[in-house]
């Protein structure tokens, strides 16, 4: 089982460049979501879809882009990354509507220099 | 704005000790709370508590949750190594699709 899958699990990043981190899900999950845990922070939300073509701002917002175009995919885009996005990213589905039950990715660690 | 707090931050004990993790919450029209086991990486769920008063069980781990006092405790009984991680606690809200998440406490168990 498959589940929420994250690319890539490392990254290193230049100020200013731009990526984008993956996420898939194999639940048919309607829910999905991007996550950052920061120390001394607890996870904090990013984006939010309820389900495709449905897209909304979380806690902190400022600096990433989400699409989702499919039910299984819903990539988180960083514009021009600064070294403040240093942070480890999670991915989570829900197949709730009112999205308690996450299921977590295994996270990608973001380095930006 | 919506918090949870977690205490203690960090606890070190030994195997066989019995532990128990606080979380307190101030969420507007508070609707559950929720445990999450952290280990290397991705949170994975506990439990959902709703109902005050009402323990929730699995095996040596167990929850409840006191609405009067806006809190919930986390004990684990026997503990053993692979308890070691972090214990996230989260609060959800009615008309909001978004948890608050706390801070952690980050359990170690020595063998």
């Amino acid at each position: 089982n498959a589940g929420v899958t994250q690319t890539p699990k490392f990254q290193v990043l230049k100020t200013g460049q731009s990526m984008t981190l993956q996420c898939a899900q194999d639940m048919n999950h309607e829910y999905m979501s991007w996550y950052r845990q920061d120390p001394g922070m607890g996870l904090r939300l990013i984006h939010y879809s309820v389900g495709a073509g449905i897209t909304d701002q979380g806690e902190v917002p400022n600096g990433y882009n989400v699409s989702r175009s499919t039910t299984e995919d819903f990539p988180l885009r960083l514009l021009s990354a600064a070294p403040s996005q240093t942070s480890v990213y999670f991915c989570a589905s829900s197949d709730d509507r009112v999205n308690e039950k996450l299921f977590f990715g295994s996270g990608t660690q973001l380095s930006v220099l | 704005e919506d918090k949870v707090v977690q205490s203690p931050l960090s606890l070190v004990v030994h195997e066989g000790d019995t532990v128990t993790l606080n979380c307190s919450y101030e969420v507007t029209n508070f609707r559950s709370l929720l445990w999450y086991k952290q280990e290397k990486k991705a949170p994975t769920f506990l439990f959902m508590l709703t109902s005050s008063g009402i323990e929730k069980k699995s095996g040596r781990l167990s929850s409840i949750l006191d609405k009067k006092e806006l809190s919930s405790i986390l004990n684990i009984t026997a503990t053993q190594t692979g308890d070691s991680a972090i214990y996230l606690c989260a609060a959800s809200n009615f008309g909001n699709e978004k948890l608050t998440f706390g801070t952690g406490t980050r359990l170690t168990i020595i063998p």
